[in-house]
């Protein structure tokens, strides 16, 4: 069975241009989780989505916006690139959005902005 | 709100010996407690996670982790490492209770080292 997947595995932009990162999640999955991983800030929690609806979001500015598509793949738009936006992104999807259904992590992007 | 403390950035430690990888939380309610691990150029994948019931919970590769709820603390141990065991570990809490995933707080880390 496949696993998450997600591209591209390297972005590279610069201050002010946007980004789009997507994922795939595993087959039969219909929640999709979003997250940051900042050199020394750990993870932390973007957007989560199930049944193609945006069902909440971390704390971040609304120029971090996504979707899901009718098929669970979802992707993740970052507008107005800012440097601290250079971090590893992590895609997770899990049979329903509960606590006790466990996510399964894709190997993220890596989103450099210079 | 809930935080999460990982003591130690970086452990490491020499083949074969026992290792514990330290987790502190803190929450005025109750928790549950995960320990993921992240091996290198990979995603994250959960090692074990502590719901409710036994305090005592272990994974298939040999951790363990208990949940020590006077001492708020979720430390992760393994009697004997191997090299395949390197990677980075993060422990994270949640509010109980909670449906919404995004609930779930991530400590920064601790990266376990093998030497052979």
């Amino acid at each position: 069975e496949a696993g998450v997947t997600q591209s591209p595995t390297h972005l590279i932009k610069t201050r002010g241009q946007q980004a789009t990162l997507r994922c795939s999640p595993i087959s039969g999955h219909t929640s999709v989780y979003w997250y940051q991983q900042a050199l020394g800030l750990g993870l932390q929690f973007l957007l989560w989505y199930d049944e193609g609806e945006e069902r909440n979001r971390g704390n971040f500015p609304p120029r971090f916006s996504g979707r899901q598509f009718p098929n669970y793949s979802s992707e993740l738009n970052v507008n107005a690139l800012e440097l601290e936006d250079s971090a590893l992104y992590l895609c997770a999807s899990s049979l329903a959005g509960t606590l006790a259904d466990t996510q399964y992590f894709g190997p993220g992007t890596r989103l450099t902005v210079l | 709100a809930q935080s999460v403390t990982q003591l130690d950035s970086q452990v490491p430690v020499f083949e074969e010996a026992p290792v514990e990888l330290r987790c502190n939380y803190s929450s005025s309610v109750s928790v549950y407690l995960f320990w993921y691990v992240q091996y290198p150029n990979q995603g994250l994948q959960l090692l074990l996670k502590y719901l409710s019931g036994s305090t005592l919970v272990e994974s298939i590769n040999g951790f363990e982790a208990e949940f020590n709820k006077s001492q708020t603390s979720f430390h992760l141990r393994k009697p004997s490492v191997h090299i395949s065991d390197t990677a980075e570990y993060f422990c994270a809490v949640s509010e109980s209770g909670y449906s919404s995933a995004s609930k779930i707080i991530f400590g920064s880390g601790t990266r376990l080292s093998i030497r052979p």
